[in-house]
Parts: C-alpha cells; structure tokens; sequence
C-alpha cells in the first residue's frame, strides 16, 4: 500500500462547478501538506501549503487538512477552463531533508 | 529570474546503454532533488542533495542509477545499462534549505523534466 493514496480520477467537470480533490495518507510524521498543479509537459507548481492541521484559503483554493483523519482536501470554486491540470498532493515529514511524498495525482478537466 | 532548467528534454536511447540527465537549480538554492514520474506510479523522489553531499539516496531503485552535485549548483543522474523500465519523466527540484534547523517548508520549484525512452 502506497503511503499516499489519490484518485488518479479522470475527473471532467462543467465549467463554474466546484471541484473537491482528496488524499489519504497512511504516516503520522507527516507534517507538511501540499497541493501541486501540473499542466501538460511542464514540472510540477505549487498551489497551496499547508502546516499540520486545519484550512488555509487562497483565492478559489481552499486546502483543508485533518490530521486525526489522515485525510487533505482541496477545493476549487467557480472552476475555470485554465484549472485543467493534474492535481498532485504532496506530504514531507518536515525531518528529511523536505523529502516529498507524493500522491498518483488526479487529472482535472473543465469544459467551457 | 530563471528557473530550474534540465537538459535534454528529451532523450530516447537503447537498451543497454547509458545516459546522463543534468540539472541547473535556481542559483544560491543549496538543496537539489531528484524525482522520476511514471504512469502508474506517479511521483517517486529518487535522491537529495544538500550542497555537495548526498544524505538521502533511499529512492535510488538499483546501483544502475548514480547522481552527483559539483559547486553546490549542477547535478546529473547516471542511469547505466539502460532498461526499459527506466523510461520515464526526470524531474528535477531545488530549494533553499536551512539545515539543521526546524524550518518551515522550503517550496521546491521543479523543472521542466526530461523525457527518457527506452527502447
């Protein structure tokens, strides 16, 4: 079992639409928690980091984290044609060098 | 400013052979990684420099694959005896990094990969 699980999805949504992204994860020495987003043949981008439990809203972006749960989320409102991407989570015990574990990513897709 | 940057972009070889991937971090950016993205396995991290030395190599998959960092900036992974297994995109990302200290995330800004084929 891997240490993150994610939906590889392809998720297609209509354009507007609220988008809810998760991730699951099996180690508690997980401390840092983001979301990157990677558009076609490019590197990944961070969006949003989050420091151990709780929510953290940026814009249309809203990252929640609980941690008794082992459970992340991410957010997108009123979602728009440029938001497709993959969505990949990433976690780091914050003790290893900033080590990324990451998720398998979920493949978003907007229509207009 | 510039970015992390990676050299070829692409790269297809045979099996058997063996190829060289280089990295330019961000400049004064003293942690470098080294991830591979597969279909199917997602994001791996493969290696993680700090400077010039090496404290964490646990993602290497098998001594085919080597890496090195020279003057604290470039870097290049070593895949030796190509296999096929091995195709995939290397991704490449540096970060300042404040070791020793309880420090809050460092962001790792990725470059653009490069794409190896195995044939």
């Amino acid at each position: 079992q891997k240490e993150v699980e994610q939906d590889p999805g392809p998720l297609s949504v209509p354009e507007g639409a609220i988008v809810s992204l998760n991730c699951t994860y099996s180690n508690s020495a997980f401390q840092y928690f983001m979301w990157y987003r990677q558009y076609s043949r490019k590197g990944p981008e961070l969006l949003m980091y989050t420091y151990s439990s709780g929510n953290k809203e940026d814009g249309r972006f809203t990252a929640q984290v609980d941690k008794s749960s082992k459970y992340i989320s991410l957010f997108i409102r009123d979602s728009q044609p440029s938001d497709s991407a993959t969505y990949l989570c990433a976690m780091s015990a914050g003790n290893q060098g900033g080590k990324l574990i990451f998720g398998q990513g979920t493949e978003l897709s907007v229509k207009p | 400013g510039a970015g992390v940057s990676q050299s070829p972009s692409n790269k297809v070889t045979e099996k058997g052979k063996d190829v060289e991937l280089r990295c330019d971090p961000i400049s004064g950016h003293t942690a470098l990684y080294w991830y591979r993205q597969s279909l199917g396995q997602g994001l791996e991290f493969l290696i993680y420099f700090q400077g010039n030395s090496a404290p964490d190599k646990s993602g290497l998959p098998s001594d085919r694959f080597s890496a090195e960092r020279t003057g604290g900036s470039v870097s290049t992974l070593t895949i030796q005896r190509t296999q096929q297994e091995d195709s995939a995109v290397y991704l490449c990302a540096s970060s300042l990094a404040v070791p020793g200290l309880e420090a809050p995330y460092n962001e790792q800004f990725f470059g653009p990969g490069t794409r190896l084929t195995v044939l």
